[in-house]
């Protein structure tokens, strides 16, 4: 079945490490995306990738890297920068680079910071 | 630059009750887009609707139907004879698709709805 799977589920991490959170997608979708949720705040938008080698930032991009060296994936690195990282972690992807098509959305990896 | 405002937090209606979540939104834009999301517990958000600005007929699909009214900048969803299975957190969120679009997609904070048994 066709899909997108992040792993891990829950994900762990003391203050001051840099952390990745892995996203594939086997949709052959062209746009990725991902989000940040917060409790009462829904979904910000982190960083989001059009094309392989190419990714734009959202609006809360600050404290986050990403790279997109293969249209299968999309990770994103938490860096020690980022002054709240504890959140759950959304990844998306559509099938065109515009915004009119719906988001497919992976199963989340919620992350904890201490 | 656009905007999504669902002022509910938090909804709870007993099984069977008719349930309305309100999406309002803002946008310069004259063609734009506009979705449902459900996410259950379990975490992932599921696609429910897509409309765009320039069809404004109100749609079922099941116990579920949506009003979009322009005028009121307002696409509502409304869930007939809830079930328990219905509880999650609903988003609405909104794309712009226009020249001077912001490429982007922009979320509400959601609304949390509680169906008791």
């Amino acid at each position: 079945d066709g899909g997108i799977t992040q792993s891990p589920k829950y994900l762990f991490r003391k203050e001051g490490q840099n952390v990745t959170l892995s996203c594939e997608q086997n949709l052959n979708h062209d746009a990725m995306y991902w989000y940040r949720q917060d409790p009462g705040q829904g979904l910000r938008l982190i960083y989001y990738s059009q094309i392989v080698n190419d990714f734009q930032k959202g609006d809360i991009a600050e404290g986050y890297s990403v790279s997109r060296e293969k249209k299968e994936s999309f990770p994103l690195t938490v860096t020690s920068a980022q002054k709240n990282p504890t959140a759950f972690y959304l990844c998306a992807s559509s099938t065109t680079e515009n915004y009119n098509s719906p988001l497919h959305f992976g199963n989340g990896t919620r992350l904890t910071v201490t | 630059a656009q905007k999504v405002t669902q002022a509910q937090t938090e909804i709870s209606v007993v099984e069977k009750e008719d349930v309305t979540l309100d999406c309002v939104y803002e946008t310069r834009d004259t063609t734009y887009y506009l979705f449902w999301y459900k996410q259950p517990p379990s975490g992932e958000l599921v696609f429910l609707i897509r409309r765009n600005s320039f069809d404004e007929q109100n749609e079922i699909s099941g116990r579920y139907s949506w009003n979009f009214q322009k005028s009121t900048s307002s696409f509502n969803f409304t869930i007939t004879a809830s079930q328990v299975v219905d509880s999650a957190v609903y988003f609405c969120a909104l794309s712009e698709a226009g020249v001077n679009r912001d490429d982007k997609i922009i979320f509400g904070k959601g609304t949390r709805l509680h169906i008791l048994p």
